[in-house]
């Protein structure tokens, strides 16, 4: 399996709302990546987590909450989102931190209202 | 400020002809280079990659030079076909092990 699986592909939310993006790999791959992508622009790292642990926060608000329960896992919480948060969120896993290739995910498309 | 750049939003090509993408970079850290492709509604997909002791790295049609001097990286696609019609982003690391930086992209378009 090369796959980086993110559900759901899209999602609308209201301000208020808490709601949460999933991803999956099961590649053996130990460090998991959020990126944030707006339109016409790179993708931005969010967060990285290298063994289940978090080695890498870019400054993000608090309204996004990261979580990897195991291995293969990476949760991204949101919780009282602003419209400019509306993006797609990318899922990346990569066999170890550092220079290695990223594997990405489909993504998720967030819409905030 | 940033660190890797793609001045050029975007590049037409007819198929059958050379593409090439550039891409320069700041950062003199940075010793890791890749190229990814994405397609509309896809995630990023790997392309190819060079590092920084290295000038150049061949893949299939993909070829990948690097000029440290000039901190600048070039992808030739050759022959370009059709299918090659994506955004290419170009990113780098450094030896401390953050992930990605991304550039802006670089529209191709690749016409029968």
């Amino acid at each position: 399996d090369t796959e980086v699986t993110q559900t759901p592909k899209h999602l609308v939310m209201g301000m208020t709302n808490k709601k949460s993006l999933k991803c999956e790999q099961h590649m053996g791959h130990r460090a998991m990546y959020w990126y944030k992508q707006k339109a016409k622009k790179p993708p931005e790292l969010m967060f990285v987590y290298s063994y289940e642990k978090l080695s890498i926060n870019e400054s993000v608000p608090s309204r996004f909450s990261p979580e990897c329960p195991n291995s293969s896992l990476l949760n991204l919480h949101l919780h009282a989102l602003q419209p400019e948060d509306s993006a797609l969120y990318l899922c990346a896993s990569s066999v170890g931190s550092g220079a290695n290739v990223l594997t990405f995910g489909a993504g998720s498309r967030l819409t905030v209202l | 400020d940033q660190q890797v750049k793609q001045n050029s939003p975007s590049l037409s090509v007819q198929e059958g002809r050379i593409s090439i993408l550039n891409c320069d970079y700041t950062n003199s850290m940075f010793d890791y280079f890749l190229w990814y492709k994405k397609y509309p509604a896809e995630g990023p997909t790997f392309l190819i990659s060079i590092s920084s002791i290295k000038d150049k790295n061949e893949d299939g049609r993909f070829t990948v030079f690097l000029n440290k001097s000039a901190k600048h990286l070039s992808l030739h696609i050759v022959p370009s076909q059709p299918g090659d019609s994506a955004v290419y982003f170009c990113a780098a690391s450094d030896q401390a092990g953050t992930a990605l930086i991304f550039g802006k992209g670089t529209t191709l378009s690749v016409s029968s």
